[in-house]
């Protein structure tokens, strides 16, 4: 079975770097077909995707945030990994890493999700 | 970007109701539309992809239909364990975009 675990700090202060990983387990990240991505959920609101990596290394973003994100992926530790600058309180949210079926349609994998909060 | 578009936002239903919930995407989007569950605290559910088959493991009570730019979720039967909120997203083209979200709550 097939699971993913977001960790990361869950305080961050504005203007600074939120820098999160999700670990896979019970499947390899490299994988042919499957996307990696990352959707967040500010308090009581509803969801966002923020972007996705492919099994080939190509990355989509949400262009309201592409100016300050990055999602990599790192095959021997079997993670990847998001990084979003100049955060402010606007980014607090819950984080959520999920994994694409075939062309990265739907969201089929997920992790339990890991609250980050940006405050001084 | 495409838009999508619920409704309604809640719903009030009891026990046995049958639920349908709309979301209508800003543009064609042919059959590249997925619902989901979330329940408070937890991580959504897919239950449905390419607008009407159904993932995995998900009861045959749900089931969805559409295409183009209008799609339907429906719940024939409403359980208990189907109180939650549900959002659908398109997967037809970057950025992917949900819907704002339809709470079902207990009449």
């Amino acid at each position: 079975q097939l699971q993913l675990q977001e960790s990361g700090p869950g305080l961050v202060k504005p203007s600074e770097t939120l820098s999160l990983t999700c670990t896979v387990s019970g499947g390899s990240i490299s994988s042919s077909s499957y996307y990696w991505g990352w959707i967040r959920q500010p308090p009581g609101k509803g969801l966002e995707w923020i972007g996705s990596i492919s099994y080939s290394g190509s990355t989509y973003y949400n262009p309201s945030l592409k100016s300050r994100v990055t999602i990599s992926v790192d095959t021997s530790k079997n993670q990847f990994s998001l990084k979003l600058t100049s955060v402010t309180a606007a980014d607090t949210a819950v984080y959520y890493c999920a994994r694409q079926g075939a062309g990265g349609r739907s969201f089929d994998y997920w992790g339990q999700g890991t609250l980050v909060t940006v405050s001084s | 970007d495409i838009q999508m578009t619920q409704s309604p936002s809640s719903v009030s239903a009891a026990v046995g109701d049958r639920v349908t919930i709309i979301c209508r995407a800003s543009q064609d989007i042919s059959s590249w539309l997925a619902w989901y569950q979330q329940k408070p605290g937890k991580a959504p559910k897919l239950l449905i992809y390419a607008a009407s088959s159904l993932q995995s493991g998900v009861p045959s009570r749900f089931s969805g239909s559409g295409s183009g730019t209008d799609f339907t979720l429906t719940i024939s039967s409403l359980q208990p364990e189907d109180f939650a909120t549900y959002y659908c997203q398109q997967a037809n083209s970057f950025p992917r975009t949900f819907g704002g979200g339809t709470k079902v709550e207990i009449k």
